[in-house]
Formats: C-alpha cells, structure tokens, sequence
C-alpha cells in the first residue's frame, strides 16, 4: 500500500524558515517524480514544486522560486521541502502527491501537513 | 500565465449527469487530469490524460478534451459525488504545473 506521510509543519513568523518532510511507503522511491501542492484555507491547490525521478530537474512556481529548494533523499525514501523567507500568503496545508509512472498526473496524495506564517 | 477556468459551482440531481468545464486557449494540445476533493480529505486523481480512469474510479466518471475546452463529466449522481473537482495540466512553455479554479459541485 502506497503512503506518503508529511511532518514538519507549524507556526513560524514571517521571514522564518520550515523544512518540510513527506516520507514515502509502498512503491520504489528511487526513480519516482514527487511533488508539493499546498492549499490556503478555503481556497483552491495550487502547485509549489516538483522534483524529477532522478532528482536532477526541479521546478518552482514564481511564487516561491528563490526562497524554497526541493530535495530527496533516496536511501530514507523522503522528499523535502526547504522554505525560507517565509511570508504570512505561504499560510496553508502543504500536501506531498507522487506522480504516475507515467508521467504526470499526481496518482497518490499525503494528508498534507499544517504552515502558518504569521506574527 | 496559464489560467485554467473553471465554473465556481455546478449543481445537479441526483441521477442526472454533472458536466465540469476547464477551459483555457489550446487546452486541448495538453493532456488534462482531475481531481476530487471532499471536505477534510486529500485530492484523488479520478481522471488522467484527459479520458483515463484510475483503478477504483467507477466507469461513471469520464473526460475529453478539445480545442479550448476540457470536460469532466459524472453520470448517474450520487450524493456521495458532492466535492470540489479541479483539473491539471503541465504547461511546457514555462516548466509548470497549473491547477484549475476549482468547481464545487452541489448534490441537489
């Protein structure tokens, strides 16, 4: 059975720093493209960030490139998120989702993990 | 940017048929994907490359995707289908996923 389990989260000040962990279960980590997607309360997903199979290509949305860094550790089967500079619109839940085999379509999800940036 | 569109809500009987729009300028040269997401729950994938169901995902549910507009269409409605859907894309010009609006659909 698949699983990805998020950690990490809490309430941080702006301008803080998080480093959030999404440690995968069930299915082979090594070579697998991993994502995060967040969402503010009430309010839609939106993508943060995607980390290729082979750990070699990353991308960022313009909203957080420059203050978060995706990364992987293969031999703990965990994906990470760092965040720095953290602003008060980076408030929400932060879910981890594996994508298809495929390519693609993000075929297993976390339940997420809680970020709150406020002062 | 890469906006994709979609309907703020959609409201249908029970047993009737709830067709969820995504649209956006050439939408249909990408492979579209949805998802459904209840109130307090992670996003489940129901739909991949624009028509392919998961495993698990009942034959209900199906998808196209034409020219400017991708659909998601659920037949038979069952109260159980009441969340809120959105679709995905990966928008290869700037190296970027994109999620739809959202569309929150009501089990009358």
């Amino acid at each position: 059975e698949v699983q990805l389990l998020e950690s990490g989260g809490g309430l941080v000040q702006p301008g803080g720093s998080l480093r959030l962990s999404c440690a995968a279960s069930g299915f082979m980590f090594a070579g697998s493209a991993m994502n995060w997607v967040r969402q503010a309360p009430g309010k839609g997903l939106e993508w943060v960030s995607s980390l290729s199979g082979s750990g070699k290509a990353t991308y960022y949305a313009d909203s957080v490139k420059g203050r978060f860094t995706i990364s992987r550790d293969n031999s703990k089967n965990t994906v990470y998120l760092h965040m720095n500079s953290l602003r008060v619109e980076d408030t929400g839940l932060y879910y981890c989702a594996k994508e298809r085999t495929t390519g693609l379509a993000y075929e297993y999800w976390g339940q997420g993990t809680l970020v709150t940036v406020s002062s | 940017s890469y906006v994709l569109t979609q309907p703020p809500s959609v409201s249908v009987a029970p047993g009737e048929t709830a067709r969820i729009t995504c649209e956006e300028n050439n939408i249909g040269t990408k492979s579209v994907h949805w998802y459904q997401q209840k109130p307090g729950q992670a996003p489940v994938l129901v739909i991949y490359y624009d028509r392919d169901r998961p495993s698990g995902i009942p034959e209900r549910f199906s998808g196209s995707n034409f020219e400017n507009t991708a659909t998601l269409t659920i037949r038979r409605v069952e109260a159980g289908d009441e969340a809120d859907y959105y679709c995905h894309v990966w928008e290869s010009s700037s190296d970027h996923y994109v999620f739809g609006t959202g569309t929150k659909v009501t089990v009358l």
